[in-house]
């Protein structure tokens, strides 16, 4: 089955500064990559993804890359906040005809997001 | 808005019992998921199912079931309960393959 390693465990970092976090995967047939934040005693949410045919992905201070043939994908937050202080889990996801999903969740990311 | 509800957030069992934690989504998803969440360890796939009675264990299966005899419900099934299987325990579901998963509020399961 699929096994999705993350890397670091804990990340902090100041203000305004960079985070980075990396997974890697092992299933070849995994073709969805989303990542999900989860604040303290909340549930997690969806942040950003990406697909297979796809090396890179923005939304405002995040970014997600894709390396395929390396099987290991990453997120970048820039200019962070303190608000971006939360458990941060990567995924990776196969699919087939019918709608069947699997869905392996990486260990989780916590950063925090020094003032 | 989708929203996947679990029927309690609490909960607390004692060793042997059978144990029933319900989750229902009001989106018409095909996908239904089942997690448990421990420190250190992630969200650990659990049994999933893609379609009205489908199932497919996950990585982690052993001391659990699961039901879905309606495709909004999806139900996990502790047969006898041990404290090892103190969790917290999430349910989600996704529209298809590809698609966003929505969780639920978690359950946190102690079992005494």
């Amino acid at each position: 089955g699929e096994n999705v390693e993350q890397h670091p465990s804990t990340l902090s970092v100041q203000e305004g500064d960079s985070a980075v976090i990396k997974c890697t995967y092992s299933d070849s047939a995994s073709n969805y990559f989303p990542w999900y934040k989860q604040e303290l005693g909340k549930r997690p949410q969806l942040i950003i993804d990406i697909r297979s045919n796809v090396g890179e992905k923005k939304d405002q201070r995040i970014a997600v890359t894709l390396n395929k043939t390396a099987k290991h994908f990453s997120l970048h937050i820039t200019e962070t906040q303190p608000e971006d202080s939360a458990v941060y889990f990567c995924a990776a996801s196969r699919g087939r005809a019918g709608g069947y999903q699997k869905v392996t969740f990486g260990t989780g990311t916590k950063l925090q997001v020094i003032p | 808005d989708v929203k996947v509800t679990q029927s309690s957030r609490y909960l607390v069992k004692r060793t042997g019992e059978k144990v029933f934690l319900e989750c229902v989504q009001d989106m018409d998803h095909e996908n239904m998921f089942w997690y448990r969440q421990d420190p250190g360890l992630g969200l650990r796939l659990i049994y999933f199912s893609y379609d009205v009675k489908m199932k497919e264990k996950g990585d982690i299966p052993e001391g659990y079931s699961v039901s879905r005899e309606k495709k909004e419900r999806f139900s996990l099934i502790l047969e006898s309960a041990s404290t090892n299987q103190t969790s917290m325990y999430l349910c989600a579901s996704s529209l298809r393959a590809g698609a966003e998963a929505f969780f639920g509020q978690g359950t946190r399961l102690t079992v005494v």
